[in-house]
Parts: structure tokens; sequence; C-alpha cells
């Protein structure tokens, strides 16, 4: 069945190093890949994606890379702050028989260090 | 425009009660999504719904039963609690190839 793999569980990094989070999907059929930020007690909200058409893109201090031939894709934040500090959940989602399925990672929590 | 809302946002139930979570939507959005969050284990699709009158089983659906009747509405439905089913659940929809929009969140403690 369709599976993300997500690495590493926990991640801490230093105010201002950058951090990368990596995802590896299971279905080539996958198209759409998003990236989630949940803060303690809070519902998860976008905040970069990426389609299959689409290598690479940059959204200030974020930015998401995707290799189709391998199936993985990852998240990339420069310059971190106190404030990146959350759980990120990658993402796949294809459509299978008409429909649209979402299956997310198991989850990676960044924590800054000031 | 209050986007994606549950209800309730806490509840505990004892072992074998029933309860129906309630997801709604005002962005008119096709597919709609309930998941279950555990620690350790991401979030997990529990069904899902591609339209009015539609459902489909995702990866946890045991235990669970979902309903929808209005494009706006899709309810989750616990009819014999067990303290497995204790999790944070989310309800998403979104539109087509795109973002997803996140409820809230139900916490949910069988005891």
């Amino acid at each position: 069945g369709e599976n993300v793999e997500q690495h590493p569980s926990t991640l801490s990094v230093q105010e201002g190093d950058s951090a990368v989070i990596k995802c590896t999907y299971s279905d080539s059929a996958s198209n759409y890949f998003p990236w989630y930020k949940q803060e303690l007690g809070k519902r998860p909200q976008l905040i970069i994606d990426i389609r299959s058409n689409v290598g690479e893109k940059k959204d200030q201090r974020i930015a998401v890379t995707l290799n189709k031939t391998a199936k993985h894709f990852s998240l990339h934040i420069t310059e971190t702050q106190p404030e990146d500090s959350a759980v990120y959940f990658c993402a796949a989602s294809k459509v299978t028989s008409g429909t649209y399925k979402y299956i997310f990672g198991t989850g990676t929590r960044l924590k800054v260090l000031a | 425009n209050a986007g994606v809302t549950q209800t309730p946002k806490f509840r505990v139930l004892k072992t074998g009660q029933s309860m129906t979570l309630l997801c709604a939507q005002d962005m008119n959005h096709e597919y709609m999504y309930w998941y279950r969050q555990d620690p350790g284990m991401g979030l997990r699709l529990i069904h899902y719904s591609v339209g009015e009158g539609t459902t489909a089983k995702g990866e946890v659906p045991d235990g669970y039963n979902v309903s929808r009747l209005k494009k706006q509405n899709f309810l989750l439905g616990l009819e014999s609690a067990a303290p497995s089913q204790t999790s944070v659940y989310f309800c998403a929809s979104r539109v087509g190839i795109a973002e997803a929009f996140f409820g809230q969140g139900t916490r949910l403690t069988v005891v």
C-alpha cells in the first residue's frame, strides 16, 4: 500500500543554522507533496508544497526539493529561528480511481535552540 | 468564513459508550478526511469522502463509521468506544490536489 517515511523523528539545531527533513514515498503515481507545520496544541497548517512537475520551490527561508526518480522530497529551513520550533509533517497525494488520498509521514519534532 | 470547524473540542467517554464527532466546512470543498494523531505515529487516515453521499476507508478504519449526508458536513462515529481510540482527531477538507485545511482537533479520552 501507500507509505510515506519521514526522517528524522527529532531534530535539534542551533538558532541560525539550517534544518533538513527528508521524506520518501512508495507510490510513483504520487504527484503532490505538501509540508505542514504543527505548533503545540494547534492544527497542522501548510507551509509549502510542490507538484511532481517541479524539482524545487522556495519561499523565503523555506525550500522543498523533489527527486521523482528516487521518490523522495526534502524540506530545507535556513537561518532557523526559535519560532520554527514545531512538528513538521510531509504528505504525498495522488489520484486513485478518481479519489484523492492524502497520506502523511510520521512527523519530525524540530527544536531550535537559542 | 470559519473554514473547518470540529465539535466537540474535548470529550471523555467510558468504554463501550458511543459518540459522534462533527466536522463542518464552509469552503464548498468536495474532499473531506478524518485523521487520528497519536504520539510518534503522525496523522493516520481513518476514513475519507470525495463528495456528498460517498465515503471510503483509509488506513485505520476499524471501530469507526462515517457519513456525508451533506456536502459541508462529515461525521465520524464511534459505536462502542475503546481505550485504544484515545487520541486527537482532526478533520480536513480540500478541493482537488491542493492544500488541506484542518479543523482545530478533538481530544478524545476513553476510560
